[in-house]
């Protein structure tokens, strides 16, 4: 069965700290994988992610995928408390363009 | 639009009964996806159209559970007989179609449904 697993599933940290989210799958035919960020409601894009080793950067974000070891990895630099939000992390598995979502992290930083 | 919009915002109802949740996408998007996300988990898959291909049900959870796409733009999710476990944010997202490679979804602020 298609999965995707994100961990931690909550972090708690203070602005100005550097963190980490991560992102493992096994699916049958990987096509790309999606970071999305969650506040109160709609998911809003982040990157896409289609080739093993290419940083994908915007501000005090970035992201890299490893298509070998089946993981990617989401970095924040210098947090604020406006990066408070869930992190979703999905992957498109080449069947018609649905996401398999992972179960998120909750990402929490104090003033 | 600017956006993919869903109406109500918020649905309480009656166990028993039946509910109607809207999506309307961005102009111009092909695609169409509902998902389903409970307290605390990460988004579910529901149902998928695109064009006038038949849509990919194969998300639905149970045949109480239906959608339709009208025109190739606004869609209905229609979950009938409600149960309590049917409660959670019912989010819609729609995109282009790329020929090849993928293409990022967006997302509506979703509509949150009570079961009581």
């Amino acid at each position: 069965e298609d999965k995707v697993v994100q961990s931690p599933l909550s972090l708690v940290v203070h602005e100005g700290d550097t963190v980490t989210l991560n992102c493992s799958y096994e699916v049958t035919n990987f096509r790309s994988l999606l970071w999305y960020k969650q506040e109160k409601k709609a998911p809003t894009f982040l990157f896409m992610l289609t080739s093993s080793g290419i940083e994908k950067k915007s501000g005090r974000l970035s992201s890299i995928l490893d298509k070998k070891e089946l993981f990617s990895i989401l970095n924040i630099t210098a947090t604020q408390t406006g990066d408070s939000a869930v992190y979703l992390c999905a992957v498109d598995d080449n069947q018609g363009g649905k996401l398999i979502f992972g179960q998120g992290t909750e990402l929490s930083v104090k003033p | 639009g600017a956006g993919v919009s869903q109406s109500p915002s918020n649905k309480v109802t009656e166990k028993g009964k039946d509910v109607e949740l809207r999506c309307d996408p961005i102009s111009g998007h092909t695609a169409l996806y509902w998902y389903r996300q409970s307290l605390g988990q990460g988004l579910e898959f529901l149902i998928y159209f695109q064009g006038n291909s038949a849509p990919d049900k194969s998300g639905l959870p149970s045949d109480r559970f239906s959608a339709e796409r009208t025109g190739g733009s606004v869609s209905t999710l229609t979950i009938q007989r409600t149960q309590q476990e049917d409660s959670a944010v019912y989010l819609c997202a729609s995109s282009l179609v790329a020929r090849a490679g993928s293409y990022e979804q967006y997302f509506g602020p979703g509509t949150r449904l009570t079961v009581t």
